[in-house]
Protein backbone atom coordinates (compact mmCIF):
# COMPACT_ATOMS: atom_id res chain seq x y z
CA UNK A 1 0.00 0.00 0.00
CA UNK A 2 1.13 3.49 -0.52
CA UNK A 3 1.96 5.34 2.22
CA UNK A 4 0.43 8.69 0.53
CA UNK A 5 -3.04 7.81 -1.20
CA UNK A 6 -4.94 10.71 -2.80
CA UNK A 7 -8.23 10.38 -3.27
CA UNK A 8 -10.19 10.30 -6.19
CA UNK A 9 -7.72 9.68 -8.82
CA UNK A 10 -9.37 11.05 -11.71
CA UNK A 11 -12.20 13.64 -11.12
CA UNK A 12 -14.85 15.17 -13.78
CA UNK A 13 -16.78 17.62 -12.57
CA UNK A 14 -18.71 20.44 -14.29
CA UNK A 15 -17.81 24.88 -13.09
CA UNK A 16 -19.30 25.56 -10.06
CA UNK A 17 -19.59 22.05 -8.57
CA UNK A 18 -18.08 21.88 -4.91
CA UNK A 19 -14.98 19.19 -5.07
CA UNK A 20 -12.99 17.46 -2.31
CA UNK A 21 -9.82 15.67 -2.81
CA UNK A 22 -8.71 13.85 0.20
CA UNK A 23 -5.20 12.61 1.80
CA UNK A 24 -3.93 10.00 3.91
CA UNK A 25 -0.64 8.95 4.98
CA UNK A 26 0.81 6.19 7.12
CA UNK A 27 4.34 7.93 7.24
CA UNK A 28 3.55 9.35 10.24
CA UNK A 29 4.43 12.51 9.23
CA UNK A 30 2.84 16.10 10.93
CA UNK A 31 3.50 18.10 7.71
CA UNK A 32 1.15 17.74 4.58
CA UNK A 33 1.02 19.59 1.78
CA UNK A 34 -1.19 20.52 -1.32
CA UNK A 35 0.86 21.48 -5.14
CA UNK A 36 -0.77 21.48 -8.08
CA UNK A 37 0.74 21.11 -11.41
CA UNK A 38 0.54 22.45 -14.67
CA UNK A 39 2.18 21.81 -18.20
CA UNK A 40 5.10 23.50 -18.26
CA UNK A 41 4.66 25.46 -15.09
CA UNK A 42 6.28 22.90 -12.16
CA UNK A 43 4.90 22.12 -9.14
CA UNK A 44 2.93 25.16 -7.23
CA UNK A 45 2.05 24.99 -3.52
CA UNK A 46 -1.65 25.56 -2.63
CA UNK A 47 -1.69 25.01 1.02
CA UNK A 48 0.37 23.08 3.92
CA UNK A 49 -0.03 22.08 7.97
CA UNK A 50 2.36 21.06 10.18
CA UNK A 51 -0.08 20.03 12.48
CA UNK A 52 -3.89 19.53 13.13
CA UNK A 53 -3.95 22.94 14.20
CA UNK A 54 -1.90 24.74 11.90
CA UNK A 55 -3.30 25.76 8.46
CA UNK A 56 -0.65 27.95 6.19
CA UNK A 57 -1.73 29.33 2.58
CA UNK A 58 1.10 28.79 -0.36
CA UNK A 59 1.90 30.74 -3.27
CA UNK A 60 -2.18 30.05 -5.12
CA UNK A 61 -4.60 29.15 -2.68
CA UNK A 62 -7.32 31.27 -3.75
CA UNK A 63 -10.34 29.88 -4.62
CA UNK A 64 -9.50 26.64 -2.52
CA UNK A 65 -9.64 25.58 1.13
CA UNK A 66 -8.38 22.40 3.26
CA UNK A 67 -8.90 20.71 6.24
CA UNK A 68 -6.71 18.92 8.05
CA UNK A 69 -9.13 16.58 10.22
CA UNK A 70 -6.01 14.32 11.79
CA UNK A 71 -2.40 13.88 11.53
CA UNK A 72 -2.91 11.32 8.88
CA UNK A 73 -5.22 13.30 7.00
CA UNK A 74 -5.01 16.53 4.94
CA UNK A 75 -8.33 17.45 2.32
CA UNK A 76 -7.98 20.07 -0.73
CA UNK A 77 -11.58 21.57 -1.73
CA UNK A 78 -12.38 23.49 -4.48
CA UNK A 79 -15.78 25.40 -3.38
CA UNK A 80 -16.71 26.49 -6.49
CA UNK A 81 -14.69 24.75 -9.13
CA UNK A 82 -13.56 27.12 -12.68
CA UNK A 83 -11.90 25.61 -15.67
CA UNK A 84 -8.94 26.87 -14.97
CA UNK A 85 -8.69 24.59 -11.59
CA UNK A 86 -8.28 21.79 -14.79
CA UNK A 87 -5.13 20.48 -13.45
CA UNK A 88 -3.27 17.39 -11.29
CA UNK A 89 -3.04 17.75 -7.91
CA UNK A 90 -0.84 15.97 -5.41
CA UNK A 91 -0.72 15.49 -2.13
CA UNK A 92 3.14 15.30 -0.09
CA UNK A 93 4.01 14.89 3.90
CA UNK A 94 7.35 15.68 5.11
CA UNK A 95 8.48 15.04 8.99
CA UNK A 96 10.18 17.73 11.20
CA UNK A 97 13.27 16.10 11.73
CA UNK A 98 16.83 15.97 10.37
CA UNK A 99 18.64 18.77 8.29
CA UNK A 100 16.17 18.48 5.08
CA UNK A 101 12.77 18.54 3.85
CA UNK A 102 12.19 16.22 1.69
CA UNK A 103 8.82 15.89 0.42
CA UNK A 104 7.14 12.56 -0.33
CA UNK A 105 4.09 12.46 -2.66
CA UNK A 106 1.54 10.80 -3.47
CA UNK A 107 0.25 9.83 -7.04
CA UNK A 108 -1.73 12.79 -7.77
CA UNK A 109 -5.37 13.45 -8.88
CA UNK A 110 -6.22 14.81 -11.98
CA UNK A 111 -9.11 17.09 -11.82
CA UNK A 112 -10.87 18.05 -14.81
CA UNK A 113 -13.01 21.12 -14.91
CA UNK A 114 -16.00 21.35 -17.89
CA UNK B 1 10.17 36.91 -5.57
CA UNK B 2 11.28 33.65 -5.23
CA UNK B 3 11.41 31.25 -8.54
CA UNK B 4 13.60 28.34 -9.78
CA UNK B 5 13.96 27.69 -13.20
CA UNK B 6 15.60 25.16 -15.39
CA UNK B 7 17.40 25.98 -18.82
CA UNK B 8 15.97 23.86 -20.88
CA UNK B 9 12.24 22.11 -21.57
CA UNK B 10 13.60 18.95 -22.65
CA UNK B 11 16.67 17.14 -22.87
CA UNK B 12 17.43 14.35 -25.48
CA UNK B 13 20.32 11.51 -24.90
CA UNK B 14 21.51 8.25 -26.12
CA UNK B 15 21.56 5.37 -23.46
CA UNK B 16 24.80 5.03 -22.39
CA UNK B 17 25.61 8.50 -22.89
CA UNK B 18 26.00 11.23 -19.21
CA UNK B 19 23.21 13.52 -19.02
CA UNK B 20 23.44 17.34 -16.98
CA UNK B 21 19.75 18.85 -16.69
CA UNK B 22 20.65 22.42 -15.40
CA UNK B 23 18.42 24.60 -12.90
CA UNK B 24 18.98 28.38 -11.98
CA UNK B 25 17.72 29.54 -8.58
CA UNK B 26 17.00 32.70 -7.46
CA UNK B 27 16.79 33.20 -3.76
CA UNK B 28 20.60 33.25 -2.76
CA UNK B 29 19.55 32.37 0.82
CA UNK B 30 18.45 29.18 0.07
CA UNK B 31 20.39 26.70 1.91
CA UNK B 32 18.60 23.05 0.75
CA UNK B 33 18.32 21.95 -2.53
CA UNK B 34 16.64 18.61 -3.78
CA UNK B 35 15.94 16.83 -7.59
CA UNK B 36 12.94 15.15 -7.73
CA UNK B 37 12.25 12.54 -10.54
CA UNK B 38 8.86 12.10 -11.70
CA UNK B 39 7.84 8.91 -14.43
CA UNK B 40 4.69 9.39 -16.21
CA UNK B 41 1.43 9.02 -14.43
CA UNK B 42 3.47 9.28 -10.67
CA UNK B 43 4.28 11.43 -8.37
CA UNK B 44 7.31 12.93 -7.71
CA UNK B 45 10.35 10.67 -6.16
CA UNK B 46 13.36 12.11 -4.04
CA UNK B 47 16.70 11.97 -5.70
CA UNK B 48 19.19 13.72 -4.16
CA UNK B 49 19.70 16.78 -1.93
CA UNK B 50 22.14 18.93 -1.04
CA UNK B 51 22.58 21.68 1.46
CA UNK B 52 24.02 24.92 0.61
CA UNK B 53 27.52 24.13 2.71
CA UNK B 54 28.26 21.79 0.21
CA UNK B 55 29.51 21.70 -3.59
CA UNK B 56 29.19 18.33 -4.33
CA UNK B 57 27.15 15.35 -3.44
CA UNK B 58 27.35 12.30 -5.11
CA UNK B 59 24.87 9.12 -5.23
CA UNK B 60 24.30 5.90 -7.09
CA UNK B 61 24.96 7.38 -11.00
CA UNK B 62 23.94 10.61 -9.67
CA UNK B 63 25.98 13.86 -8.79
CA UNK B 64 23.95 17.26 -8.18
CA UNK B 65 26.91 20.31 -8.61
CA UNK B 66 26.05 23.54 -6.31
CA UNK B 67 27.14 26.64 -7.29
CA UNK B 68 26.52 29.15 -5.09
CA UNK B 69 28.19 32.00 -6.61
CA UNK B 70 25.90 32.27 -9.97
CA UNK B 71 23.08 30.54 -8.11
CA UNK B 72 23.51 27.38 -9.97
CA UNK B 73 22.58 23.51 -9.74
CA UNK B 74 22.69 20.40 -11.76
CA UNK B 75 22.34 17.10 -11.58
CA UNK B 76 24.05 14.82 -13.49
CA UNK B 77 23.12 11.58 -14.30
CA UNK B 78 26.02 8.60 -15.44
CA UNK B 79 25.03 6.09 -18.24
CA UNK B 80 21.56 7.23 -18.62
CA UNK B 81 19.52 4.19 -19.11
CA UNK B 82 15.74 4.01 -20.66
CA UNK B 83 14.07 4.03 -17.41
CA UNK B 84 16.06 7.43 -16.53
CA UNK B 85 13.11 9.06 -18.83
CA UNK B 86 11.32 11.20 -16.92
CA UNK B 87 10.33 14.80 -15.86
CA UNK B 88 13.16 16.24 -13.74
CA UNK B 89 12.44 18.84 -11.01
CA UNK B 90 15.04 21.10 -9.07
CA UNK B 91 13.42 22.72 -5.87
CA UNK B 92 14.31 24.21 -3.16
CA UNK B 93 13.65 25.63 0.29
CA UNK B 94 11.22 29.28 0.77
CA UNK B 95 12.63 31.46 2.29
CA UNK B 96 10.28 31.57 5.16
CA UNK B 97 11.90 27.32 5.66
CA UNK B 98 8.15 26.12 5.40
CA UNK B 99 7.81 24.59 1.94
CA UNK B 100 9.82 23.71 -1.44
CA UNK B 101 9.56 25.87 -4.31
CA UNK B 102 9.72 23.53 -7.84
CA UNK B 103 11.07 24.89 -10.78
CA UNK B 104 9.26 24.41 -14.37
CA UNK B 105 10.72 20.63 -14.97
CA UNK B 106 13.14 19.44 -17.76
CA UNK B 107 11.70 16.08 -19.75
CA UNK B 108 14.83 13.85 -20.14
CA UNK B 109 13.62 11.16 -23.31
CA UNK B 110 16.31 8.43 -23.29
CA UNK B 111 16.82 6.07 -26.74
CA UNK B 112 18.34 3.09 -27.29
Amino acid sequence: DADVTQTPRNRITKTGKRIMLECSQTKGHDRMYWYRQDPGLGLRLIYYSFDVKDINKGEISDGYSVSRQAQAKFSLSLESAIPNQTALYFCATSDDQGQGRELFFGEGSRLTVL
Amino acid sequence: GESVGLHLPTLSVQEGDNSIINCAYSNSASDYFIWYKQESGKGPQFIIDIRSNMDKRQGQRVTVLLNKTVKHLSLQIAATQPGDSAVYFCAERNQAGTALIFGKGTTLSVSS
